[in-house]
């Protein structure tokens, strides 16, 4: 079974701190990987995604990917108390084929910015 | 502007009751996507389509069922409803690129 997992939390970091959330993943035929973002009562929204080993940066945000060690891992720089919210990783787990569209998700890390 | 969106927001059914959750999308993507999320268990999937008449079983597909008649809607159909399948359910959909887009969710509770 492929399997995508993450510390559940909480996470607790100060305000303007740097948020670590990892994700381990057990296909090693992955392909793409997802950062959600999830507030409480709502839907998961797209953070960013990576395809390359190494690190991409999208504002505040940066994740990181490193195939041979199936980790994946999203930095937040200069936290905020509105990034308070569970973070999902997901796993594209081929690139062709049937079911390669899909998505398996992490169970989230909760994080919490204290202010 | 384009979007995805779910109807009804808030279900409440009786056990055995025959429900079905609406998903429609505007974007004209081939891929929709219908999951469950649960506490502790996070997001499954439950069934997926690539297109039109087209439709696939995920992890969790036991109790439901989809179609799929044109681009635009993927309703989900629990058969005969269950305690266990109370839950908040998402219906996602992608296009060209590999990113998954999600509706606002339905809170299903079967009594």
């Amino acid at each position: 079974q492929k399997e995508v997992e993450q510390n559940s939390g909480p996470l607790s970091v100060p305000e303007g701190a740097i948020a670590s959330l990892n994700c381990t993943y057990s296909d090693r035929g992955s392909q793409s990987f997802f950062w959600y973002r999830q507030y409480s009562g709502k839907s998961p929204e797209l953070i960013m995604f990576i395809y390359s080993n190494g690190d991409k940066e999208d504002g505040r945000f940066t994740a990181q990917l490193n195939k041979a060690s199936q980790y994946v891992s999203l930095l937040i720089r200069d936290s905020q108390p509105s990034d308070s919210a569970t973070y999902l990783c997901a796993v594209n787990p081929s690139a062709t084929g049937a079911g390669s569209y899909q998505l398996t998700f992490g169970k989230g890390t909760k994080l919490s910015v204290i202010p | 502007d384009a979007e995805i969106t779910q109807s009804p927001r808030h279900k409440i059914t009786e056990t055995g009751r025959q429900v079905t959750l609406a998903c429609h999308q505007t974007w004209n993507h081939n891929n929709m996507f219908w999951y469950r999320q649960d506490l502790g268990h996070g997001l499954r999937l439950i069934h997926y389509s690539y297109g039109v008449q087209d439709t696939n079983k995920g992890e969790v597909s036991d109790g439901y069922s989809v179609s799929r008649s044109n681009t635009e809607d993927l309703p989900l159909t629990l058969e005969s409803a269950a305690s266990s399948q109370t839950s908040v359910y998402f219906c996602a959909s992608r296009g060209g690129g590999r990113t998954q887009y999600f509706g606002p969710g339905t809170r299903l509770t079967v009594l």
